[in-house]
């Protein structure tokens, strides 16, 4: 089974500084993508950036990057130049190409809360 | 506007009641999804289902039921069943392709009292 861990449970950064949200994944399959998803108080779920796994470069939109390293199953997200609006709890989640019953299945990690001070 | 809506927004239960939660697209996606979401849990799938009159239980469905009888619904019941219903509720959807983005409602916080 796959599983997503979230090592911090919560995480604060001022504004216009750097933060970098950790992901860890467990999987045996070679073909598979990793997403980071931002929930606001809002609880609107949005996509924030994805990775293919047979990418080696690693995914950017914006402010948002990611340092993808498969050999060691992590995936983590960093924001450049924090908002107070990217106050939010992320989550990293995880679908491979396995079929069967985990066609279309996220997996997704417990969360982390990001607080951004001014 | 294309989007997902979900129905209610709230929604108070007694216990041993089912209720039904309503989660309608306009997107023209193939496949939809049922989450629960409770704190420090992340996100867990109940349903899913990848075409019309098809669907498949995710991780936690004992308890619950679904419909997709239009390509636009996937309706969520909850039955009395289910032993701990008090949770948020998001329904999302996705193009046909097991990589393609998921998009989600806005979701339906539930509360049996």
């Amino acid at each position: 089974a796959q599983t997503v861990t979230q090592s911090q449970p919560e995480m604060s950064v001022q504004e216009a500084e750097t933060v970098t949200l950790s992901c860890t994944y467990d999987t045996s399959e070679n073909n598979y993508y990793l997403f980071w998803y931002k929930q606001p108080p809002s609880r609107q779920m949005i996509l924030v950036i994805r990775q293919e796994a047979y990418k080696q470069q690693n995914a950017t939109e914006n402010r948002f990057s990611v340092n993808f390293q498969k050999a060691a199953k992590s995936f983590s997200l960093k924001i450049s130049d924090s908002q107070l609006g990217d106050t939010a709890m992320y989550f990293c989640a995880f679908i491979n190409n396995a079929g069967g019953t985990s066609y279309g299945k996220l997996t997704f990690g417990q969360g982390t809360i990001l607080t951004v001070h001014p | 506007d294309g989007g997902i809506t979900q129905s209610p927004k709230y929604l108070f239960r007694k216990e041993g009641q089912n209720v039904t939660l309503s989660c309608e697209q306009n997107l023209n996606h193939d496949a939809m999804y049922w989450y629960r979401q409770d704190p420090g849990q992340g996100l867990r799938l109940i349903y899913y289902s990848q075409i019309v009159n098809d669907f498949q239980k995710g991780d936690i469905a004992e308890g619950y039921s679904v419909s997709r009888e239009k390509k636009e619904s996937f309706p969520l019941t909850v039955t009395s069943a289910q032993k701990n219903p008090t949770a948020f509720y998001l329904c999302a959807s996705s193009s046909r392709g097991v990589f393609n983005e998921q998009f989600f409602g806005p979701g339906t916080r539930l509360t049996v009292l």
